[in-house]
């Protein structure tokens, strides 16, 4: 079974550009995760989909940072315009369907630089 | 608000030897989950195991065991016989049973193996 996938695994740009992440999750899984992991901490919940819907987006930065689903599988991650504070690593991660019991599975991260 | 913590933020064992990672949560729920999940230098978060609150049996998963505390509300990771493999960044978490299934992760304790 293939796993989380992500890209770009890095990326590197200026204050104030513009960048996205792309995320598909596991075949079949109807619940999608984006988080932050700012160096030295651990991962903090930007926004969780069910299919298309958003279910939590309570932590987004809805000024700069937005997220879509549209067919309910593959999604975007975007920052416009981008700040330093912004460097971290965004993790995707989805799970079968949206019940505690489930476990959720992570692709391999997009490291973002903001310089 | 749920908080998890984790007061080692890096430890370093001889190779065969156990090592016991500590976790202290706070919250006012009954019923949760907790986990602690791996993340190698690859990035790619891996649960390790998982513990339901109401439970008192306390989780094992091979080399992989806690101890549950859910009066102390401690959760520490016990890893035997330890390998190369295991060194990584380990991060316990806290999840509750109802309601939304975010996931709350402590800062992280990154464990070095040593041969």
């Amino acid at each position: 079974e293939a796993g989380v996938a992500q890209s770009p695994r890095y990326k590197i740009i200026e204050k104030r550009q513009s960048v996205a992440f792309w995320c598909n999750p596991i075949s079949g899984h109807a619940t999608l995760y984006w988080y932050q992991q700012i160096l030295g901490q651990g991962p903090k919940l930007l926004i969780q989909f069910q299919n298309n819907g958003v279910v939590d987006d309570s932590q987004l930065p809805k000024d700069r940072f937005s997220a879509e689903r549209l067919k309910g599988v593959d999604s975007t991650l975007k920052i416009q315009p981008a700040k330093l504070e912004d460097s971290a690593v965004y993790l995707c991660a989805s799970k079968v369907r949206l019940v505690s019991q489930e476990t959720q599975y992570f692709g391999p991260g997009t490291r973002l630089l903001v310089l | 608000a749920q908080t998890v913590t984790q007061s080692q933020p890096e430890m370093s064992v001889q190779e065969a030897e156990t090592v016991t990672l500590s976790c202290t949560y706070d919250t006012s729920e009954n019923n949760y989950y907790l986990f602690w999940y791996k993340q190698p230098p690859s990035r790619q978060m891996i649960l390790v195991i998982r513990q339901e609150a109401y439970k008192q049996q306390n989780a094992t998963e091979n080399r992989f065991s806690v101890n549950f505390q859910k009066a102390a509300k401690s959760f520490s990771l016990k890893i035997s016989d330890s390998q190369l493999g295991d060194t990584a960044m380990y991060f316990c978490a806290f999840m509750k049973h109802a309601g939304d299934d975010k996931i709350i992760f402590g800062k992280g304790t990154r464990l070095h193996i040593l041969p």
